[in-house]
């Protein structure tokens, strides 16, 4: 299974708004409704932000969002803050029972 | 309250194997759906995906990583093992453990245990 593919860095000022994609295949983002992301502050785990798809984990702040179409997923972040700033990475299932990451995409605030 | 922690050697040697140990709790890994996986991550590189084993000892492995790995359980000692044959430095990396309640998404992680394989 191939990495899922997301841009190596997107960048933005306080208070706009970003998207970072993520492209599959029709055996896995394309597939299923169980695409996830992940927040990775520097040193420290993953920290999952949003699951299947569209679903934030409770005390995960509203300006995270995500969509899915096609084979590519999406992660929206509004109001951006400083503390956004960080990697993230996307992961989703896969038709082999498994589960793929990302190559993930550091976000820079301006 | 769902804690995890990985514990094993820092350092080894190529060709010889790893043995990372995960040891949890706040959750049962015999309550159905439930899962632990194991992922890596190499010095300024991506995430990557292992493994997993369900409550039912159901076993997923990466299918670049099958013949090296595997995953087992113990229920009653709340941990769950994974062993990497034949190490090579390619596999220096932080490894982490992972509950998923459903084997698609982590919702809980370990701190990481960094791994160098080195002679």
């Amino acid at each position: 299974q191939s990495a899922l593919t997301q841009p190596a860095s997107v960048s933005g000022s306080p208070g706009q708004s970003i998207t970072i994609s993520c492209t599959g295949t029709s055996s896995d983002v394309g597939g299923y409704n169980y695409v996830s992301w992940y927040q990775q502050h520097p040193g420290k785990a993953p920290k999952l932000m949003i699951y299947e798809v569209s679903n934030r984990p409770s005390g995960v702040p509203d300006r995270f969002s995500g969509s899915k179409s096609g084979n590519t997923a999406s992660l929206t972040i509004s109001g951006l803050q400083a503390e956004d700033e960080a990697d993230y990475y996307c992961s989703s299932y896969t038709s082999s029972s498994t589960v793929v990451f990302g190559g993930g995409t550091k976000l820079t605030v301006l | 309250q769902i804690t995890l922690k990985e514990s094993g050697p820092t350092l080894v040697k190529p060709t010889q194997t790893l043995t990372l140990t995960c040891t949890f709790s706040g959750f049962s890994l015999s309550t159905s759906g439930v899962g632990v996986g194991w992922i890596r991550q190499p010095p300024g590189k991506a995430l990557e995906w292992l493994a997993l084993i369900y409550w039912n000892d159901d076993k997923r492995y990466s299918p670049s990583l099958k013949s090296r790995l595997t995953i087992t359980k113990d229920t009653s000692k709340n941990q769950v093992v994974l062993t990497m044959t034949n190490m090579d430095p390619v596999d220096t990396a932080t490894y982490y453990c992972a509950h998923s309640k459903d084997g698609y998404n982590f919702g809980y992680w370990g701190q990481g245990t960094l791994v160098t394989v080195s002679s």
